[in-house]
């Protein structure tokens, strides 16, 4: 079946610091990506995604490309601001039209 | 305007009640889901729904019913709650069921049973 491995937690970094949050899927046939972004006491937000190979996906600075030849989809944001602070979510969407998630990386962004 | 919407938005109750959960979209979406988040953040999904047929329907115990009056509402109703059942419920749309489409999540019920 379909997986997705991300990167343990927490992360903590410094304002300004560079972000990389990796993800690695096991997938059959050719899976769209997502992350999503969950605020403290917060719902899901769909971060950025990408539909095939190769894509770059981005928003508010963070950037991810998919890149098949390595199952990855790391998610990178240059600087880091102290409201970049949430759980981070890594997704896959297959043909069986069910969402993936890994596990989720908690990210602290100090001043 | 609220996209995806679900309510109560917390909902505590005792060990052996029955409880529903409702979700509405205004997406014009034709399908949506229920997932499950425990306490350690992992989301899982329940069931989903497209254009008030039931598609998808994982390994969960059957005092879970979901049910889909017309296509932007999906109902959660949980007979004889259990401890266990404590934790956020999510609802979510797309447009269609097909590999590419995003799906938009609810604002999340937080469930506590005592």
């Amino acid at each position: 079946g379909n997986s997705v491995t991300q990167m343990e937690g927490p992360v903590t970094l410094s304002e300004e610091a560079f972000l990389t949050i990796n993800c690695t899927y096991t997938a059959t046939g050719y899976p769209s990506l997502f992350w999503y972004v969950q605020y403290p006491g917060e719902g899901l937000q769909l971060l950025l995604k990408a539909t095939k190979a190769d894509d770059k996906g981005s928003n508010k600075g963070f950037e991810a490309t998919y890149r098949k030849e390595t199952t990855s989809f790391h998610l990178e944001k240059g600087s880091v601001q102290v409201s970049d602070s949430a759980v981070y979510f890594c997704a896959l969407l297959g043909s069986n039209y069910k969402l993936t998630f890994g596990k989720g990386t908690l990210l602290t962004v100090n001043p | 305007d609220t996209a995806v919407s679900q309510t109560p938005k917390y909902l505590v109750t005792q060990m052996g009640n029955d409880k529903s959960i409702k979700c509405e979209q205004n997406l014009g979406h034709d399908t949506m889901y229920w997932y499950k988040q425990d306490s350690k953040k992992f989301l899982k999904i329940m069931f989903s729904y497209n254009n008030k047929e039931l598609i998808i329907n994982e390994t969960v115990p059957n005092r879970f019913s979901p049910k889909s009056p017309d296509k932007a509402h999906l109902n959660l109703h949980i007979n004889s709650l259990e401890l266990g059942d404590s934790a956020v419920y999510f609802c979510a749309s797309s447009s269609t069921s097909g590999s590419t489409d995003t799906q938009y999540f609810g604002p999340g019920t937080r469930l506590t049973v005592l």
